[in-house]
């Protein structure tokens, strides 16, 4: 099984409707980050965490809130979506150590449609 | 601001080097990383360097940093076509956040 897992993993849906993209992780990391990538436009940061009750907003967190439900678990909401919304999404982890290189592992991806 | 480029498409023949280049501004980066992304994946980190360090070479894959330049560059020898997918280059502190800046990707595409 994946380490990072992403729900759902495709999603088409229409302007105005609410989509909850969710993401768990067995790694025990404290670290929970949620980003967006475009074509072109490499990947940008929408919201982390650092631990459960640390909430964070990245550089295009307008449209997005999240809700980090455990250490495993943190999950990223379109209250109402618009088309340019339209993306590939990407849950990732990192450890606090500062012994290491402060890899992310990421997960799978979650490609979002939205009409 | 912080900023990372890449140019975005490289095409190489199978069995010859590639060589794909990154340009930060932050010179407070700790860390310098490349990241590769295959079709229909997330990414997965490839390589690292401290920025104290000039060189890393790791089998096929060589990193050069060049500080002054804020230049980073990733040589792949004897380039196969498994190696094709989209090289990400990117830069953080963990002296502060741990907050990563991406480049945009570089598409890598060999021929055979």
């Amino acid at each position: 099984d994946a380490d990072v897992t992403q729900t759902p993993r495709n999603r088409i849906t229409k302007t105005g409707k609410r989509i909850m993209l969710e993401c768990s992780q067995t790694k025990g990391h404290d670290r929970m980050y949620w980003y967006r990538q475009d074509p072109g436009l490499g990947l940008r940061l929408i919201y982390y965490s650092f631990d459960v009750k640390d909430i964070n907003k990245g550089e295009i967190s307008d449209g997005y809130s999240v809700s980090r439900q455990a250490q495993a678990k943190f999950s990223l909401s379109l209250e109402s979506a618009i088309p340019n919304q339209t993306a590939l999404y990407f849950c990732a982890t990192s450890d606090r150590d500062r012994g290491n290189s402060g890899e992310l592992f990421f997960g799978e991806g979650s490609r979002l449609t939205v009409l | 601001g912080e900023d990372v480029e890449q140019s975005l498409f490289l095409s190489v023949r199978e069995g010859d080097s590639s060589v794909i280049n990154c340009t930060y501004t932050d010179s407070s980066s700790t860390y310098l990383y490349w990241y590769k992304q295959e079709p229909g994946a997330g990414l997965q980190l490839l390589t690292y360097i401290f920025s104290n360090m000039d060189m890393k070479q790791d089998q096929r894959l060589t990193v050069l940093l060049n500080k002054k330049d804020k230049h980073l560059s990733l040589r792949i020898a004897d380039t196969q076509t498994g190696d094709s997918a989209i090289y990400f280059c990117a830069e953080s502190n963990p002296s502060g956040t741990y907050k990563y800046i991406f480049g945009t990707g570089t598409r890598l595409k060999v021929l055979a």
